[in-house]
Formats: C-alpha cells, structure tokens, sequence
C-alpha cells in the first residue's frame, strides 16, 4: 500500500522567510505532483517531478525529487503572502496510470 | 475551453436517496477521476477511468459507481447515501501518459 506523508502539516511563518516541505513516500515512484490550494478552491498544478534528480522552480517555489530516498521536497523562498494556501503532494500508486495517492496537505500561513 | 466541469455544487441528501454528480471535460482527455476530500486526510481516489468504456477502482470505491461511455463524460452515482459520504468531490482530467491532472471547482455534499 503506498503512503505519502507531508511534514509539517502546518506551517506559520513571516514574510521574507525561507521554509521547506517535506513529503516522503513508501514504495518505488518516479513520479511525483505537486499541488496548491486556495481556502474553498479547487486544486492548482504547480509541478509535475518524472525523473529522480528533478528540480523545478516557478517564482518563490522550487520542487525536488530525489527517488532513491523517496522524499520531494517543496522549497519557499522570501516568502510573500499570496503564497498561503495547502499544499499537497502526489504520486503515482500505478506507474502511469494517474492513479495519484495525495499527502495529507500543508497549511501554509504567512504573515506580514 | 471551459476545461473541467462540475454540477451541482452543492448538495443535501438524505440518508438512503441516491444521486448522480456530474463531470464534464473538454479537452480531448484520456484519463478522468473522482476523489473525495475529506478534512485532515488530502484527496482520496474513488475511481478513475483511462478511456471511454474503461473504468477501475480507487482507494474508496464502496458506495459508489461509475461508467464512461464518452471521452467527455464521467458521472459518479452515489447508490445510496450514507453520512460518511459527506465531503467535497473533485473530478480530475488529464492527458495519457506524463500529464499533470486538472481539476474540476468540486461538489460539496451534505448527507443528513
């Protein structure tokens, strides 16, 4: 059964700020998603990680994949408020097969 | 394009009633799914569908149907609600094979 967990699941912090999320997986995927999502909104995709040693940056965000530990992570830098929203991590459960197993969501707050 | 679509979005049932929500797509895609959100737990597959005529089981499949006979469309029947069904359902499409998931503005649904 394939778990994903993301930690801290809540994440208070200033603006100006660098943080990290963390999202661990238990079985073998090369794919991995990322997505935000606005109080009350649907899902927005942010990154799409295919390949172990993947790193994508859009603006203050940059994802990394790194297979072998089964760990992506979701780097914030100089945080600025339009930026909280919870985030989710996803991955495969069937190779391929957009069968995606979410993480339970980080709760980001940032605060002038 | 009006990308994917969700009806209705809100609902009340009473236990036992059944109903269908809809969800419509048109952007040619091969892949379509259902999750369920519940608070503290992310997104949870239902069932998803990689064409039409071809449908599978999610993570949480108990209590509901599904059936694709177009690409368009792919309606998930509630056969009888039940209050554990109470939550928001998002419908997801995407393109065959690396493509990141879009997702529909959800439907919120009380079951008394």
């Amino acid at each position: 059964e394939l778990k994903v967990e993301q930690n801290p699941l809540f994440l208070s912090m200033q603006e100006g700020k660098n943080y990290t999320i963390y999202c661990n997986y238990s079985t073998t995927s090369d794919r991995l998603y990322w997505y935000r999502q606005d109080p009350g909104k649907s899902l927005e995709s942010l990154f799409v990680l295919l390949s172990n040693g993947a790193v994508k940056q859009e603006g203050r965000l940059m994802a990394s994949l790194d297979t072998k530990a089964r760990l992506s992570t979701l780097h914030i830098t100089a945080a600025v408020h339009d930026l909280s929203a919870t985030y989710f991590c996803a991955v495969d459960w069937v190779q391929g097969a957009q069968k995606l197993v979410f993480g339970q969501g980080t709760r980001l707050t940032i605060n002038p | 394009n009006a990308g994917v679509t969700q009806t209705p979005k809100f609902q009340v049932l009473k236990t036992g009633q059944s109903m269908t929500l809809q969800c419509a797509q048109d952007m040619n895609h091969e892949y379509m799914s259902w999750y369920r959100q519940d608070p503290g737990m992310g997104l949870r597959l239902i069932h998803y569908s990689v064409g039409a005529g071809i449908t599978d089981q999610g993570e949480v499949p108990n209590g509901y149907n599904v059936s694709r006979s177009t690409t368009e469309d792919f309606p998930l029947r509630l056969l009888s609600a039940a209050p554990s069904q109470t939550s928001v359902y998002f419908c997801a499409s995407s393109p065959a094979g690396l493509g990141t998931q879009y997702f529909g503005p959800g439907t919120r649904l009380l079951v008394l």
